[in-house]
């Protein structure tokens, strides 16, 4: 199946720091990807849709000049956390479809961000 | 905003119990994704159910999407140790580029 390839796993950063987290699709095009948070025990709370050559759409709540989105190519998504705080320790996962007609989306490993 | 409300939000029992887990939303959805999810991992995918009333099995497990399309259930027969987990319903909007609302999750926790 496809695969969505997250990096870093795990990441430690000061307060005021910020921090990217990249997303590929490994064997497929995605020109839509999907950028989610999950605070312990909690689930998946979708942040942003990040659109190949266009602006990201972001959800409700959520800050746009604090969350920097970018997709640079057909197959990179990168999340970047800018000025972080420790409220931004999070579970922070990507997903990709492959396909337009079906409703599959798959999902990267996931980036365990503390910020001290 | 679409919530899926998903029951019990925790179940511990006992290996070679049988199990149900439910996910219900006031909204009808176009498709209906269940996950599982390990700690530290990202999701899995388990089943996409699309027509209401289909029923899908996967070894011991048993998807059912409602009639209406708003509701969800997941059977386990005789779980074992190894179905402890996160699950997770997901719902498709229907905007065309598979943007998931994910369920409360129900924490599973099988022991020996």
């Amino acid at each position: 199946g496809a695969v969505v390839s997250q990096h870093p796993s795990r990441v430690i950063c000061k307060s005021g720091t910020s921090v990217k987290i990249e997303c590929r699709s490994l064997d497929f095009q995605a020109t839509t990807m999907f950028w989610y948070r999950q605070f312990p025990k909690q689930s998946l709370m979708l942040m942003a849709t990040s659109n190949e050559g266009s602006k990201a759409t972001y959800e409700q709540g959520v800050e746009k000049d604090k969350f920097l989105i970018n997709h640079a190519s057909l197959t990179l998504s990168t999340l970047t956390v800018t000025s972080a705080h420790p409220e931004d320790s999070s579970f922070y996962i990507c997903s990709a479809p492959d396909r337009v007609e079906y409703t599959e989306a798959f999902f990267g490993q996931g980036t365990r961000l503390t910020v001290v | 905003t679409q919530l899926l409300e998903q029951s019990p939000q925790f179940l511990s029992i006992q290996e070679g119990e049988n199990l149900t887990v439910y996910c219900n939303s006031s909204s009808v959805f176009s498709s209906l994704q269940w996950y599982r999810q390990e700690p530290g991992e990202g999701p899995v995918l388990l089943v996409t159910v699309v027509t209401g009333g289909e029923v899908k099995k996967l070894k011991r497990l048993t998807f059912q999407f409602g009639d209406a399309r708003k509701d969800s259930s997941l059977h386990i027969t005789a779980a074992q140790t190894g179905d402890t987990g996160l699950y997770l319903c997901a719902g498709a909007e229907n905007t065309g580029f598979q943007k998931l609302v994910f369920g409360t999750g129900t924490r599973l926790l099988v022991s020996p």
